[in-house]
């Protein structure tokens, strides 16, 4: 059973588009984190989000906690080809919960 | 460097054979993780410890899993009578679990280490 689904599952996009991915769960979690991950390596920390309608922004990368802390939303502005990779969510109780993950590809 | 380290990075293995892996969290991090990942999947949890104490175990990890974190720094994963289906990338993380209500709140990752099993 996934508790947190994420879509789209993979995203193919020209550089310099907007794209958004969603992470989305019936359960309600204390924080909510976005990774990145490339090929062959570990999970990068992006951000991490704890109050309910919150907006933090990393740049071009905006994120959004939902008001009832069960879903979540990553923004990207104008994409550029090093956004590429694997962006995964993790809903955080006692252990962390990841999504399914979203493949980006970002095309010059 | 302070980030998590997880040696080997890279294991190929017979089928059979026994493989053990370990990871070193951030040192004044009092969780850590270890998660299975398959090409283009989110990380599978496997189990975590508080300190030394194993606190939970995915009902996915066979008994040829087993976990240690002995002192409560670095933790090893054993990996016993290696099968294919075995073959992923395998990541530990380590957190800081805050006092109020032991809600882990960030979770840093290593780099993993990919195991092949021909």
């Amino acid at each position: 059973t996934q508790l947190l689904e994420q879509s789209p599952q993979f995203l193919s996009i020209q550089e310099g588009e907007n794209l958004t991915v969603y992470c989305n769960s019936s359960s309600v979690f204390s924080s909510l984190q976005w990774y990145r991950q490339e090929p062959g390596e570990g999970p990068v920390l992006l951000v991490t989000v704890v109050t309910g309608g919150e907006v933090k922004k990393l740049k071009r990368l905006t994120f959004q906690f939902g008001d009832a802390r069960k879903d979540s939303s990553l923004h990207i502005t104008a994409a550029q080809t090093g956004d590429t990779g694997l962006y995964l969510c993790a809903g955080a109780w006692n252990q962390f919960y990841f999504g399914t993950g979203t493949s980006l590809t970002v095309i010059p | 460097d302070t980030g998590v380290s997880q040696d080997p990075r890279h294991k190929i293995t017979k089928r059979g054979q026994n493989v053990t892996f370990r990871c070193d969290p951030i040192s004044e991090h009092n969780r850590l993780y270890w998660y299975r990942q398959t090409l283009g999947q989110g990380p599978e949890f496997l189990t975590y410890f508080q300190n030394e104490a194993q606190l939970e175990k995915s009902r996915l990890l066979s008994d040829r899993f087993s976990a240690e974190r002995p002192k409560g720094s670095f933790s090893t994963l054993e990996i016993q009578r290696t099968e294919q289906g075995d073959s992923a990338m395998y990541l530990c993380a380590s957190s800081l679990a805050r006092s109020s209500g032991g809600r882990a709140h960030e979770q840093f990752f290593g780099p993993g280490t990919r195991l092949t099993v021909l």
